[in-house]
């Protein structure tokens, strides 16, 4: 499973843009990148998904590039709502394949 | 928390008690599993399902385990020989292609007095 790397925390003020970076040097082929957001005594709930270049919903963007070593999760304007712990995941998220959740990046937002 | 349900959200156990986890999905999912996540930390695998009567271990099988008699429910027992079994207990279920992104349920927070 590829490992990945990303802040622990990070600090937003409400209105701004938030950039979350994650490394994982060694994906696979056939690997996915995902992103999820957990609230405290909550389960994760999936934000985005992608394989290459961006991937856009309406709460969030995924860049990803060429080289695929990283990708960075941008939450547009973020609220006092968006404080969660975010994780990068990288592998084949279905079929019953094991993920590896790190510790997560913590993002504070304020007033 | 997109069709999962997981019963009770709070529970609380005597030292030395088996203890059994509830978990639901009406998702029509083949893939289910069963995570465990500490104060502070990331989640961790316990065991997964990939299809009904068959399952794996995952990173920290020891002190659990589970059955998948239905493809709608992975009920997980948290024995007496789990050293350490408070902790937040997270059930997951997906499809079977490499796309299909893990839903979770709500956890349950399992308190072992």
């Amino acid at each position: 499973l590829a490992k990945t790397t990303q802040p622990i925390s990070m600090d937003s003020y409400e209105g701004q843009e938030v950039n979350i970076t994650c490394s994982h040097n060694n994906i696979a082929t056939n690997d996915y990148i995902t992103w999820y957001q957990q609230f405290p005594s909550q389960g994760p709930r999936f934000i985005i998904q992608g394989y290459k270049t961006k991937v856009t919903n309406e709460v969030a963007s995924l860049f990803i590039p060429a080289d695929r070593k990283s990708s960075t999760l941008s939450l547009p304007r973020v609220s006092l709502s968006d404080t969660a712990v975010y994780y990068c995941l990288v592998g084949d998220t279905g079929g019953g394949n094991k993920l590896t959740f790190g510790t997560g990046t913590q993002l504070k937002v304020e007033l | 928390d997109g069709g999962i349900t997981q019963s009770p959200k709070y529970l609380f156990r005597k030292e030395g008690q088996n203890v059994t986890l509830s978990c639901e999905q009406n998702l029509n999912h083949d893939a289910m599993y069963w995570y465990r996540q500490d104060p502070g930390q990331g989640l961790r695998l316990i065991y997964y399902s990939q299809i009904v009567n068959d399952f794996q271990k995952g990173d920290i099988a020891e002190g659990y385990s589970v059955s998948r008699e239905k493809k709608e429910s992975f009920p997980l027992t948290v024995t007496s020989a789990q050293k350490n079994p408070t902790a937040f207990y997270l059930c997951a279920s997906s499809g079977t292609s490499g796309a299909d992104t893990q839903y979770f349920g709500p956890g349950t927070r399992l308190t072992v007095l």
